[in-house]
């Protein structure tokens, strides 16, 4: 079965400090993409960051970046500088095949402290 | 750029009635995908429609269909409604099919059944 894991349901940083959410994804591709997107109380799923898997190199989008992990299919997003509009629930995403669907995490709920 | 619009946002349905939700993807988007998302079963996929045909089907009871019409708008409509169809239910476009196109998603049509 197709599975994105997200092993934090939790997780609380303080402002200014930075924080990494885990995520294990299962696929039976050699190429794909993964995703992380976030959902803030409007509830709006807002894209974050995407990474290709044949890049080696991690994606970054200015306070965000991805530390990926081919061979242990491992997709953690670091939050540097975290604001308190970071406060989300924080969803991983990855097909399973070529032209399957995305399958989404259960999400992982960040509270930014002040 | 306008975004990926659906209508309505709220609606309260009874038992056994049915519903129509519609959603407008981002302009030159021609791949629509729906998911619903409760509290106890996460962000599941619904199904997926490209160029007016339908690409992928989640698990869900036949009471659920959708189209997509020349333009790329796209219905979805539950009939026979359960309580427990009380959902979020998102709609995303992407310009083409396949797992490496970013999906965008709306703002979702809350559907609460009573």
């Amino acid at each position: 079965a197709q599975t994105v894991t997200q092993s934090q349901p939790e997780m609380s940083v303080q402002e200014a400090e930075t924080v990494t959410l885990s995520c294990t994804y299962d696929t039976s591709e050699s190429d794909y993409y993964l995703f992380w997107y976030k959902q803030p109380p409007s509830r709006q799923m807002i894209l974050v960051i995407r990474q290709e898997a044949y890049k080696q190199q991690n994606a970054t989008e200015n306070r965000f970046s991805v530390n990926f992990q081919k061979a242990a299919k491992s997709f953690s997003l670091k939050i540097s500088d975290s604001q308190l509009g970071d406060a989300a629930m924080y969803f991983c995403a990855s097909p399973y095949a070529g032209n399957t669907p995305l399958v989404f995490g259960k999400g992982t709920r960040l509270s930014v402290i002040a | 750029k306008a975004g990926v619009t659906q209508t309505p946002r709220y609606l309260i349905k009874t038992r056994g009635q049915q519903v129509t939700l519609s959603c407008s993807p981002i302009s030159g988007h021609r791949s629509v995908s729906w998911y619903q998302q409760t509290p106890g079963q996460g962000l599941q996929f619904l199904f997926e429609y490209f160029s007016e045909t339908q690409r992928n089907k989640g698990n869900f009871p036949g009471r659920f269909s959708g189209r997509q019409f020349s333009n790329s708008r796209s219905e979805m409509n539950v009939s026979t409604l359960e309580l427990g169809d009380s959902a979020l239910y998102l709609c995303a476009s992407s310009l083409l099919t396949g797992s490496g196109n970013t999906i965008y998603f709306g703002e979702g049509s809350w559907l609460t059944v009573v």
